[in-house]
């Protein structure tokens, strides 16, 4: 079983450029998640993506965008830098069920994240 | 509000018990969570519990949950330096398990 991969590792952007960051999810789970982690903060939610729609965004602008493909794997785009966007980006997979019960919580597995340094 | 509040940095010695806490704010949340993430890596989840339980044990962990105060609290047994890393409580935003909101972090240094 293949964990949550994510690609590129590190980036460098300058303010203005657009950067993609890949994602693909571990075997078996079928939703996505992204997080961004500013240097000495918690992640934030950005956004979830589920049989390829958006299902659920945090308080992020729209030049945060994503894509979810059939075979589950996602991107996020992030156009019009800023030097604020600079962070950590997480992606998780799960595997979309209800929550309930003391067996139903739905955990996250993370990848190791793409860390981009927009200057 | 969302936000969840943690102590930023503890300190102990290796083999003493560590206890990190944790104040969180949806009362609606199914589930809460604690996360490690070791430099340079991504997130791992230690371990969750369900909003009803009171307490959870796993191995050299052990969860309590006052859900009344909204106070979640971490301790590990018999800590090793292994342990050094920083330490998110999590809670499930507006009840859907798989949205997250993460506090702030703890990092914990063991001591030899």
């Amino acid at each position: 079983e293949t964990g949550v991969t994510q690609s590129p590792t590190h980036l460098i952007k300058t303010r203005g450029q657009q950067v993609t960051l890949r994602c693909s999810s571990q075997s078996g789970h079928n939703t996505v998640s992204w997080y961004q982690q500013a240097l000495g903060q918690g992640p934030q939610f950005i956004f979830q993506y589920y049989r390829e729609e958006e299902n659920g965004r945090g308080n992020f602008p729209p030049r945060f965008s994503g894509l979810q493909f059939p075979n589950y794997s996602s991107e996020l785009n992030v156009n019009a830098l800023e030097l604020d966007d600079s962070a950590l980006y997480l992606c998780a997979s799960s595997s979309a069920r209800g929550s309930g019960g003391t067996s139903g919580a739905n955990v996250l597995t993370f990848g190791a994240g793409s860390r981009l340094t927009v200057l | 509000g969302e936000d969840v509040e943690q102590s930023l940095f503890l300190s102990v010695r290796e083999g003493d018990s560590s206890v990190i806490n944790c104040t969180y704010t949806d009362s609606s949340s199914t589930y809460l969570y604690w996360y490690k993430q070791e430099p340079g890596a991504g997130l791992q989840l230690l371990t969750y519990i369900f909003s009803n339980m009171d307490m959870k044990q796993d191995q050299r962990l052990t969860v309590l949950l006052n859900k009344k105060d909204k106070h979640l609290s971490l301790r590990i047994a018999d800590t090793q330096t292994g342990d050094s890393a920083i330490y998110f409580c999590a809670e499930s935003w507006g009840g859907a398990t798989n949205k997250l909101i993460f506090g702030t972090g703890t990092l914990l240094a063991v001591q030899p």
